[in-house]
């Protein structure tokens, strides 16, 4: 069965620690990975896509890998705009399976 | 935001109802689908469509209808709203670009009393 599991399911930050957010997959034939931010009250925005295991992709703080069985999303000295749900979801077929997301905080 | 535009926004309803949300598009995408978003499930698919009158169930979709009668506008219906269907709603178009994302417009929360 296809499925995505995203950990921590929280995570709370100083302003300027950095960490990572993780993403494990099981799906038969990856058509692509794909990570989202969602602010609360509003729609999921798209941040990257990675295709294939080795591929690394990065936008402002945010640094997107991917490996077989598993995407990392590294988050360099965060600042407090930062904060919001992050998703994870693998392409099977035509459709997006998502995790439930990991919520971070990054205080002042 | 891809031109993604949900109506209701908001809407609360009684037990036994039938509801009807609309998504519309300007940009002429293909594919268009309908998600439900709830604490600790996280976004699943309900139904989604590939054309104008092709549709194809999602992992959720008992209780649910849609139809898609021109390329703008998917409409999800509720034919006999119940309380487990209280949720945000949102619906999303694939971009057809490079990295074949999808965009979400603005969700519907729907309570059903």
């Amino acid at each position: 069965e296809d499925q995505v599991t995203q950990s921590p399911e929280a995570l709370r930050l100083q302003e300027g620690e950095s960490s990572s957010l993780n993403c494990s997959y099981t799906v038969s034939g990856l058509r692509g990975l794909f990570w989202y931010r969602q602010d609360p009250g509003k729609g999921p925005e798209f941040l990257f896509t990675l295709y294939s295991a080795g591929e690394e992709k990065e936008k402002e703080r945010l640094k997107a890998t991917l490996t077989k069985k598993e995407s990392f999303l590294h988050i360099t000295a965060p600042k407090p705009e930062d904060s919001a749900t992050y998703l994870c979801a693998v392409q099977a077929g035509g459709k997006l399976i998502f995790g439930q997301g990991t919520e971070l905080s990054v205080k002042p | 935001d891809a031109g993604i535009t949900q109506s209701p926004r908001h809407k609360v309803t009684e037990t036994g109802t039938p509801v009807t949300l609309r998504c519309h598009q300007t940009e002429n995408h293909r594919y268009m689908y309908w998600y439900r978003q709830d604490p600790g499930h996280g976004l699943r698919l309900i139904h989604y469509s590939y054309g104008v009158k092709d549709t194809d169930k999602g992992e959720v979709s008992d209780g649910y209808s849609v139809s898609r009668s021109k390329t703008e506008d998917f409409l999800l219906t509720l034919e006999s709203a119940t309380s487990s269907q209280t949720s945000v709603y949102f619906c999303a178009i694939v971009s057809g670009g490079v990295d074949n994302e999808q965009f979400f417009g603005p969700g519907t929360r729907l309570t059903v009393l």
